[in-house]
């Protein structure tokens, strides 16, 4: 079955740039019937979406990270990733990566999560 | 941004109860509500999309329902499998948006 992977630094410096990859197994980042996410977990903020990719590179952001979210796909390695600037203490979190797929726009398959800590 | 309201933050049950969690959008979303179950240190797991349907694998003791803004999840016979944290979320507009969570913790 599908099975996600967050990949990444677990400690980022303040200001600098977060980054993380999503590894897909069992299936293809290039099938057109879903939608690739990032949601991020603290304890301060809940859930929250930060924005998903599809396979042709087309992406929406919440608007509330847009100015300094990037999402990326990568075909040929069956990834997408995420990038986040300018990073302060409010961006620690866990992060999830996502699919968006099968019926009502839900968020079927999820990855574990990874812990970042922004934190010089 | 659409707000999502649970209700109540957290409740306790014994095993065999009937839980009922409330959402409440902030304006209508027709039937876009998704619920998940989250335990400690694990991810979420969809049970529940479009309002009403269950999710493939999912015990059938879980339904939904409601439309509009205002929905429940519920657990018809609580099993000791279930203790854990539940979030509703919106599928409607964008940016997608999350409840609060309700904990179901042992009674």
């Amino acid at each position: 079955q599908v099975q996600l992977q967050e990949s990444g630094p677990g400690l980022v410096k303040p200001s600098e740039t977060l980054s993380l990859t999503c590894t897909v197994s069992g299936g293809s980042v290039s099938s057109g019937s879903y939608f690739w996410s990032w949601i991020r977990q603290s304890p301060g903020k809940g859930l929250e979406w930060i924005g998903f990719i599809y396979y042709s590179g087309s992406t929406n952001y919440n608007p509330s990270l847009k100015s300094r979210v990037t999402i990326s796909v990568d075909t040929s390695k069956n990834q997408f990733s995420l990038r986040l600037s300018s990073v302060t203490a409010a961006d620690t979190a866990v992060y999830h990566c996502a699919r968006r797929g099968g019926g009502g726009r839900a968020f079927d398959i999820w990855g574990q999560g990874t812990m970042v800590t922004v934190s010089s | 941004d659409i707000q999502m309201t649970q209700s109540p933050s957290s409740v306790s049950a014994s095993v065999g109860d009937r839980v009922t969690i409330t959402c409440r959008a902030s304006q209508g979303i027709s039937s876009w509500l998704a619920w998940y179950q989250q335990k400690p240190g694990k991810a979420p797991k969809l049970l529940i999309y479009a309002a009403s349907s269950l999710q493939s694998g999912v015990p059938s003791r879980f339904s939904g329902s409601g439309s509009g803004t205002d929905f429940t999840l519920t657990i018809s016979s609580l099993q000791p499998e279930d203790f854990a944290t539940y979030y509703c979320q919106q599928a409607s507009s964008f940016p997608r948006t999350f409840g609060q969570g309700t904990k179901v913790e042992i009674k």
